[in-house]
């Protein structure tokens, strides 16, 4: 069974870089297979927004609402990918999910992580 | 950007009602839409992809339909536990955008 889990700070300060890893079990991120890693976040009582995703071979793809501050990266040998946001805002306060997708939509998300941005 | 709508944004519907969400995207998509289920303080949950492919384990009133910019979720005799807000998202190699989200209640 593939799981992920994400982790990193809780609280990150207005105007800071924020950074979560989603370490991933149960599958090998360097089997590719047509699988990206992405994440996903849910501002409080809002909906979802997809934030990106990488390929196994580090092939990244952004939304372009967020791409000037998001970077994705991937490391194969830990099995885990990970999410930098920098400049943060209020307005980046949100559940973080990371979350695996094929080509049959995303089938697997990790639990969640609430970052809040606040000083 | 393709941009994906939902509608309606909420619904309240009794047990064993026919329930339908629609989707609509700014541009044609082909059939790479699926559709999630969410309850409060859980992650999404897959419940269709290539607009009409069951998930694994998904009950069979759950049916998903449509093609190019319309599609629609259909929930054919709605039970008290498909309580919870249902998402739309468009996804291919370099996107996955989300509708806002549909709320339904259970009267």
């Amino acid at each position: 069974q593939v799981q992920l889990q994400e982790s990193g700070p809780g609280l990150v300060k207005p105007s800071e870089t924020l950074s979560l890893t989603c370490a991933v079990s149960g599958y090998s991120i360097s089997s590719g297979s047509g699988y990206y890693w992405g994440w996903i976040r849910q501002p409080p009582g809002k909906g979802l927004d997809w934030i990106g995703s990488i390929y196994h071979n580090g092939d990244t793809y952004y939304n372009p609402s967020l791409k000037s501050r998001v970077t994705i990266s991937v490391d194969t040998s830990r099995n885990q990918f990970s999410l930098k946001l920098s400049s943060v805002t209020a307005a980046d306060t949100a559940v973080y999910y990371c979350a695996r997708r094929g080509g049959g939509g995303i089938d697997f998300w990790g639990q969640g992580a609430l970052v809040t941005v606040s000083s | 950007d393709i941009q994906m709508t939902q509608s309606p944004s909420t619904l309240s519907a009794s047990v064993g009602d026919r329930v339908t969400i629609t989707c609509w995207a700014s541009q044609s998509i082909s059939s790479w839409l699926a559709w999630y289920q969410q309850k409060p303080g859980k992650a999404p949950k897959l419940l269709i992809y290539k607009t009409s492919r069951l998930e694994s384990g998904v009950p069979s009133r759950f049916s998903g339909s449509g093609s190019g910019t319309e599609f629609t979720l259909t929930i054919s005799s709605l039970q008290p536990d498909d309580s919870a807000t249902y998402y739309c998202q468009y996804y291919n190699s370099y996107s996955g955008t989300f509708g806002g989200g549909t709320k339904v209640e259970i009267k």
